[in-house]
């Protein structure tokens, strides 16, 4: 199993401009989360997922956008993107969201908007 | 609300002597408290959990913490530092509600000298 898995790894983009940050998982997780890591920070939940087609927001959802069509994927959109939106983000899967099942998480995607 | 709160930034240990990364939360209710482990450039790993069953919690990697009610602590202890366990160390706390959303504090990194 390749567990859970991010692309791109490293991006730059310049202030205004979107993308998509793509998440997938292989282990038939219903849940996917998506976080993000500031500097000297823990990571902050942006939206989570319970299953195809059931998104909710997390603590700092705004400028982000989120679909899950699939079992497998769950990608993050970015629109107008923002020197703020400067993180590494994180995407995470579960089998079930309470604390008896552990979250899987990727190896990141750093973004810098300048 | 529920909380953690990590003691140290910043830990620094000789290989060989004993680790300590202190965590205090806050909770209303009796917690469920993990530890996760960041290696440089690679997403996070479960060391171990607390999920209200034995109060002393062996994890991966020699690693075990203390869950003590009466001091609303939860830390990380592991007898003989290696060099491969410098990381970043989150503490992280599990919301009492539907939700069960992990809520991580600010991150401990341990520094292992030679």
């Amino acid at each position: 199993n390749a567990g859970v898995t991010q692309t791109p790894k490293f991006r730059i983009l310049k202030i205004g401009q979107s993308m998509t940050l793509q998440c997938t998982q292989d282990m038939n997780h219903n849940y996917m989360y998506w976080y993000r890591q500031d500097p000297g920070m823990g990571l902050k939940l942006i939206y989570y997922s319970v299953g195809a087609g059931i998104t909710d927001k997390g603590e700092v959802p705004n400028g982000y956008n989120v679909s899950r069509s699939t079992t497998e994927d769950f990608p993050l959109r970015l629109e107008l993107a923002a020197p703020s939106q400067t993180s590494v983000y994180f995407c995470a899967s579960s089998y079930s969201n309470t604390p008896s099942y552990e979250q899987y998480f990727g190896p990141g995607t750093r973004l810098t908007v300048t | 609300a529920q909380s953690v709160t990590q003691l140290d930034s910043h830990v620094s240990v000789s290989e060989g002597t004993p680790v300590l990364l202190r965590c205090n939360y806050s909770s209303s209710y009796s917690p469920s408290l993990f530890w996760y482990v960041q290696h440089p450039n690679k997403g996070l790993q479960l060391l171990l959990k607390y999920t209200s069953a034995a109060t002393l919690v062996k994890g991966i990697n020699g690693f075990e913490a203390e869950f003590k009610k009466s001091e609303t602590s939860f830390h990380l202890t592991k007898p003989s530092a290696h060099m491969s366990d410098a990381a970043e160390y989150f503490c992280v706390v599990s919301l009492r509600d539907s939700s069960y959303k992990l809520i991580f504090g600010s991150g401990t990194r341990l520094l292992v000298r030679p």
